[in-house]
């Protein structure tokens, strides 16, 4: 089966910008959580969601924000880009919420550049 | 905010050869898990532990979760050049099961 997909693969933007990721969880799959990867931190938790609803939400600035959608596809949406933004984000799916036994699958991410 | 310290940051060996990734913290975790990374790509499910003591192996690997549930070892035998990326440890907690991610162990194997 289709593993998570995520686009763009790559992304240039400029400081100030906006941009939009997008995460298609494997079939079946309604919960998906997002991750920012950088040499510096690792993986950091951003925010996971779960039938439409944002469950769990890590530390970041209220710039980064989320939404799911009823077939379970994700998108991210980061405002107002920072230099420090630059990150190869991570989404990951999960057949349920709070049951961490069956795992997360992890897309290729998508690897943000900000100019 | 709990941490989960992984170490060595980085190993580097000699294909044969066996090695040993720790995974630590001082705060009690639900389960944990073990993926790896390897360049361009998102992490890889290896293993799930969640019952304190716990050991699976997976071919050559053995995951250990300590009795406390505050730690957890990978040990891996007749090193390959395959086995070469990042090992993430995560844990999660009770009641709360997003995933917090170790700092990570490069892992490279030469032939």
């Amino acid at each position: 089966k289709a593993g998570v997909t995520q686009t763009p693969r790559y992304l240039i933007k400029t400081r100030g910008q906006q941009v939009t990721l997008s995460c298609s969880p494997i079939s079946g799959h309604r919960s998906v959580s997002w991750y920012q990867q950088t040499p510096g931190q690792g993986l950091q938790f951003l925010f996971e969601y779960f039938s439409e609803t944002q469950r769990n939400k890590g530390n970041f600035p209220g710039r980064f924000s989320g939404r799911q959608f009823s077939n379970s596809r994700s998108e991210m949406n980061v405002s107002t880009l920072e230099l420090g933004d630059s990150a190869l984000y991570l989404c990951a799916s999960s057949p349920r919420f709070g049951v961490p036994t069956y795992g997360y699958t992890f897309g290729s991410g998508t690897r943000l550049t900000v100019v | 905010t709990q941490l989960l310290e992984q170490s060595p940051q980085f190993l580097s060996i000699q294909e044969g050869e066996n090695l040993t990734v720790y995974c630590n913290s001082s705060s009690v975790f639900s389960s944990l898990q073990w993926y790896r990374q390897e360049p361009g790509e998102g992490p890889v499910l290896l293993v799930t532990v969640v019952t304190g003591g716990e050991v699976k192996k997976l071919k050559r690997l053995t995951f250990q979760f300590g009795d406390a549930r505050k730690d957890s070892s990978l040990h891996i035998t007749a090193a390959q050049p395959g086995d070469t990326g990042l090992y993430l440890c995560a844990g999660t907690n009770f009641g709360n099961e997003k995933l917090t991610f170790g700092t990570g162990t490069r892992l490279t194997i030469i032939p």
